[in-house]
Formats: structure tokens, C-alpha cells, sequence
């Protein structure tokens, strides 16, 4: 079935530096890609998204990149923040039964220091 | 996006009893989705629930611990059932918007601890 893998599970930066987290998936079928960041004790809160005819998408301080040939997507957070800090998941696509669900990488813990 | 409310938002059972988890949407979708969140874990989907048919499990879930309905297309209810200490995690619905199913928005939660 659908695998996503995602690197690195901490990181740790300072205020103003970026980070970058990665993703690749295994079902060539899957066409959308979403980011969540999930505060302490709070919901995954859908950040960005990218779908297949897309190679990158920008919203602010964040951008998803696309690599539908190598299978693999990236989130980039600029000049980061302490509230910035929180885990993130990738999930990608995958069809069933017609309709399509989400597959959860394991997600990246992240800290920004101030 | 979607709204989506959890009720509860947490409770702490006793061994061999059930709980229902009730979601609700502030717009009807085609399609509700069950997850379980484990302590510093990723979301692991339980099932898919489609108004008027039965939920599609995920491998390693079955009706008869989650067994799940769905009588309308803002509504849903996730049931566990014969609760052990290993079913402690946190329960999240989600909804796709309107007819599309990948764009999911997810509830605050529901925390459950089995004594």
C-alpha cells in the first residue's frame, strides 16, 4: 500500500534561520499533497498544499515544492519564528474506492529558538 | 474551510465499557473520516464513512471495536467498544470540503484515557 516517509523527525533552528522538512511517497497515483502543523494539545491545522500539475506553491513565509518524477515533496518555512515551533505532517493522496484519502508521514518535531 | 466540532472533548473510561465520539460538520460533505493519534504518533486512519452506506475499515480495524455510523451529511459517530488501556489515544474526525474528499479539515479531538 501507500507509504510516506518523512526526514527529519526533530529539528531544531534559530529565529530567522529556515527550515526545510521532506517527504517521498511510494504510489505514483497519488496528485495532492498537504502539509499539517499540529500545536501541543491542538488540532493539525492544514498549512499548504500542492497538487501534481503544480511544482511549487508559496503562501508567505511557506513554500511546498513538487518532484513528481523522484516522488518526493518539501516544505520550506522562512525566516522562521518561535511560533513557528510544532510538529508538521506531509500526507499524500491515495485512492479508495473512488474517493481519495490522505497517508501520514510520521511527522518532524520542530523548535525554533529564539 | 470546514467546522468541525468533537464531542467529547475528553473522558476517562473504565475497561470493558464504550465510548461514542460524536463529529459534527457546519456544512455537508460527502465524506467523514475516523483517525487515532497515539501519544507522539502520526495519524493512523481508522475508517472513511459515507452517508448512507456502511464506513470502509483500514487494515487492523474492525466494526465490531469501531463500529461507526453516519445519518447525514454533517454527522458522525465513532464508537469504541469493550475498551482496554491500549485504546488511550486521542480520536480526531475530519471532513473533506463539500465533494472533495483530500482536503480535510480535522476536529479538536477527543482524548480518551481506559483506566
Amino acid at each position: 500500500g501507500e507509504n510516506v516517509e518523512q526526514h527529519p523527525s526533530t529539528l531544531s533552528v534559530q529565529e530567522g534561520d529556515s527550515a526545510v522538512i521532506k517527504c517521498t511517497y511510494s504510489d505514483s497515483a497519488s496528485n495532492y499533497f498537504p502539509w499539517y502543523k499540529q500545536e501541543l494539545g491542538k488540532r493539525p491545522q492544514l498549512i499548504i498544499d500542492i497538487r501534481s500539475n503544480v511544482g511549487e506553491k508559496k503562501d508567505q513565509r511557506i513554500a511546498v515544492t513538487l518532484n513528481k518524477t523522484a516522488k518526493h515533496f518539501s516544505l520550506h518555512i522562512t525566516e522562521t519564528q518561535p511560533e513557528d515551533s510544532a510538529v508538521y505532517f506531509c500526507a499524500a493522496s491515495a485512492v479508495s474506492g473512488g474517493y481519495n484519502k490522505l497517508i501520514f508521514g510520521a511527522g518532524t518535531r520542530l523548535a525554533v529558538h529564539p | 474551510s470546514a467546522v468541525i466540532s468533537q464531542k467529547p472533548s475528553r473522558d476517562i473510561c473504565q475497561r470493558g465499557t464504550s465510548l461514542t465520539i460524536q463529529c459534527q460538520v457546519d456544512s455537508q460533505v460527502t465524506m467523514m473520516f475516523w483517525y487515532r493519534q497515539q501519544p507522539g504518533q502520526s495519524l493512523t486512519l481508522i475508517a472513511t464513512a459515507n452517508q448512507g452506506s456502511e464506513a470502509t475499515y483500514e487494515s487492523g480495524f474492525v466494526i465490531d471495536k469501531f463500529p461507526i455510523s453516519r445519518p447525514n451529511l454533517t454527522f458522525s459517530t465513532l464508537t469504541v467498544s469493550n475498551l482496554s488501556p491500549e485504546d488511550s489515544s486521542i480520536y480526531l474526525c475530519s471532513a473533506g470540503s463539500g465533494s472533495r474528499t483530500d482536503t480535510q479539515y480535522f476536529g479538536p479531538g477527543t482524548r480518551l484515557t481506559v483506566l
